[in-house]
């Protein structure tokens, strides 16, 4: 079993839809929890980052996470084109050094 | 927000010919930076960590002889692939952490290299 499962897509939702990406973890150890976008051919982009269960809101975008079950969510309201892109979960140990990534969710917001 | 530049964006070798790659991290200072490695339509796998004044830590199955890394001052490292070949032809990221702890992990932008 991954550390991290992700589900890798595609996902094709259309333009204003509700966006819901998601990963599981087997780790209880792992206490951070950050979410990336990664358009094609460019470097991950940090989109959220928090390190305890319940929401964090910033703007459309907001970050989930359920320590008891292991769970991590990401929500885009009012989905763009300019949404679309690989959406990569990762996760970090306390006091650890190495992020472990999900594989990445591959979302096209359609017109 | 903290900034971290990948020199060159893209590059083509010759086959048996060394690629030097930088990573630079542009307005903080970094102890630490990663280097990563992405296949087409996977997610990032971690080559190796490099520490600033000490050498560097590679992951299981990286050969370090092939893949040099120096990270020889707080805001720069560089990876070096040593007589490339066409199964090195990849996607190169670094990133690095601007504090110490369990701080995000901010990337560059990547370098694509091609080996021909």
């Amino acid at each position: 079993q991954k550390e991290v499962e992700q589900d890798p897509g595609p996902l094709s939702v259309p333009e204003g839809a509700i966006v819901s990406l998601n990963c599981t973890y087997s780790n209880s150890a792992f206490q951070y929890f950050m979410w990336y976008r990664q358009y094609s051919r460019k470097g991950p982009e940090l989109l959220m980052y928090t390190y305890s269960s319940g929401n964090k809101e910033d703007g459309r975008f907001t970050a989930q996470v359920d320590k008891s079950s292991k769970y991590i969510s990401l929500f885009i309201r009012d989905s763009q084109p300019s949404d679309s892109a690989t959406y990569l979960c990762a996760i970090l140990t306390g006091g650890g050094n190495k992020l472990t990534f999900g594989t990445g969710t591959q979302l096209k917001v359609e017109l | 927000g903290a900034v971290v530049s990948q020199h060159p964006s893209w590059v083509i070798c010759k086959s048996g010919t060394s690629v030097k790659i930088e990573c630079r991290s542009l307005d903080f200072q970094a102890t630490t930076m990663f280097w990563y490695r992405q296949f087409p339509k996977q997610s990032l796998m971690l080559m190796a960590t490099s520490n600033e004044g000490s050498k560097a830590t590679y992951e299981q199955g990286v050969e370090k002889d092939k893949f040099l890394i120096n990270h020889a001052s707080l805001t720069l490292s560089t990876l070096t692939v040593t007589s490339a070949h066409p199964e090195d032809s990849s996607f190169y990221i670094c990133s690095a952490r601007d504090r110490g702890g369990s701080s995000p992990l901010h990337f560059g932008n990547g370098t694509r290299l091609t080996v021909t």
